[in-house]
């Protein structure tokens, strides 16, 4: 077990509206990653934040958000959701922001739009 | 800007045969580079790193800068190989994963 927990597991909700996920990372991890699994798009990097501040951009909408809290959770929020959203949505952390430390993936988040 | 290539979306091989998932990258500075595996869409596990030269459950990979490839093989595949697996590139500024689409392989009884 790597140690990051995400909750939901699964979540079913409807076009239009919106949801948050949340990311609790590996004990003593400052870094907090998230990707986007689906079928069409593969993993795509969204954002990455590294001690409560915004480290790295990907291809995240600007309907999506994203944070990392003082005790180091993140929550990604999706807003006016859309049918292509539904995905598999991972966090991961590592120790620090540089490419020299692994990343540990969470289980995921489910993300089902209707 | 960096890119992954896995060019074989699946690949089936029978138990006790030699397998090699294909990698290549496209990226100008010095790269690292990972495979993860992801079973039964779960999450996914680092595999191995080009920078330990480890070798796990029987997989290696060895990084051709001159053939901008990250292979990754196994002399005899076991049925609890059956997986997809990622190839990924780690930026110099040690951000973010560039994953590739991932090559689902099976291994056959």
């Amino acid at each position: 077990d790597s140690g990051v927990t995400q909750t939901p597991k699964h979540l079913i909700t409807a076009t239009g509206q919106r949801v948050t996920l949340r990311c609790s990372p590996r004990s003593g991890d400052l870094s907090v990653y998230w990707y986007q699994q689906s079928l069409d798009q593969g993993l795509q990097f969204l954002i990455q934040y590294y001690n409560g501040e915004e480290r790295a951009k990907g291809n995240i909408l600007e309907r999506f958000s994203a944070q990392q809290f003082p005790d180091l959770h993140s929550e990604l929020n999706l807003s006016s959701l859309e049918l292509g959203d539904s995905a598999l949505y991972f966090c991961a952390s590592s120790r620090l922001g540089g490419r020299n430390y692994e990343q540990y993936f969470g289980p995921g988040t489910r993300l089902t739009v209707t | 800007a960096q890119r992954v290539t896995q060019p074989e979306k699946l690949l089936s091989v029978f138990k006790g045969a030699p397998v090699e998932l294909k990698c290549n990258y496209s990226y100008s500075g010095s790269p690292e580079l990972f495979w993860y595996v992801q079973y039964s869409r779960q999450r996914l596990q680092l595999l191995l790193r080009h920078i330990s030269r480890e070798s796990i459950k029987g997989f290696t990979a060895d990084l051709n800068k001159g053939e901008t490839s990250f292979h990754l093989k196994k002399p005899f595949a076991q049925e609890e190989d059956s997986a997809m697996y990622y190839c990924a590139l780690g930026e110099t500024s040690g951000s973010r994963l560039t994953f590739g689409e991932g090559t689902q392989l099976t291994v056959n009884p």
